[in-house]
């Protein structure tokens, strides 16, 4: 059973517009929630995370959102640049840092010029 | 000051055979994890090491599986009798301490033919 689901498995967007990336989780025990990029041939590199005491947490062009009642958070990324084609996870954790993540299938983004 | 590194970066075994992946973590890191990515699958977890506590083997799909981590530092996943299902890309991560933010290797790329 999927405990951290990113139900859509791509997205198109034009460059300079919006991104929004959903991910959904189950478990209510997560507390702390990240997001990785990952290019092909590479490694995912950590993004920008978000803590459940907070429900916004922003970066430059990235922001996440959390909606801990729907279990649902969001990363937006403002404008969208070809450069943020990739494959998106979403990762969640329990409490206390070093505990395990539990991550999403992904979402590839694909950026248009 | 390197990344984690993962060798091979490619592996072409033939079923049946035993594999030896390596990671080595970045410098000071107490915790690694082990995931793997079968094709459009998402990153699921198959053995996290923290210090010298006993390692967190709950992932790991089968008996065919282990993992060890020698002197705290470098970690080596072995896969015996390999199948075709074993296929997959498997990467390595690991995290300081008191965080949240695992840094991955850019993985080993398992063929099983």
């Amino acid at each position: 059973d999927q405990q951290v689901k990113q139900n859509s498995p791509s997205l198109s967007v034009q460059e300079g517009r919006i991104s929004i990336l959903n991910c959904d989780y189950t478990n209510s025990m997560f507390d702390y929630f990240l997001w990785y990029k990952k290019y092909p041939a590479e490694g995912p590199t950590f993004l920008i995370s978000i803590s459940s005491i907070k429900d916004k947490n922003e970066d430059g062009r990235f922001t996440v959102f959390l909606n801990k009642s729907a279990k649902h958070l969001s990363l937006h990324i403002v404008p969208s640049q070809p450069g943020d084609s990739a494959v998106y996870f979403c990762a969640a954790s329990g409490t206390g840092a070093n505990s395990k993540l539990t991550f999403g299938k992904g979402i590839t983004l694909s950026v248009r010029p | 000051g390197a990344g984690v590194s993962q060798s091979p970066s490619n592996k072409v075994t033939e079923k049946g055979k035993d594999v030896e992946l390596r990671c080595d973590p970045i410098s000071g890191h107490t915790a690694l994890y082990w995931y793997r990515q079968s094709l459009g699958q998402g990153l699921e977890f198959l053995i996290y090491f923290q210090g010298n506590s006993a390692p967190d083997k709950s992932g790991l799909p089968s008996d065919r599986f282990s993992a060890e981590r020698t002197g705290g530092s470098v970690s080596t996943l072995t896969i015996q009798r390999t199948q075709q299902e074993d296929s997959a890309v498997y990467l390595c991560a690991s995290i300081g301490t008191a965080s949240y933010e695992q840094y991955f290797g850019p993985g080993t790329r398992l063929t099983v033919t």
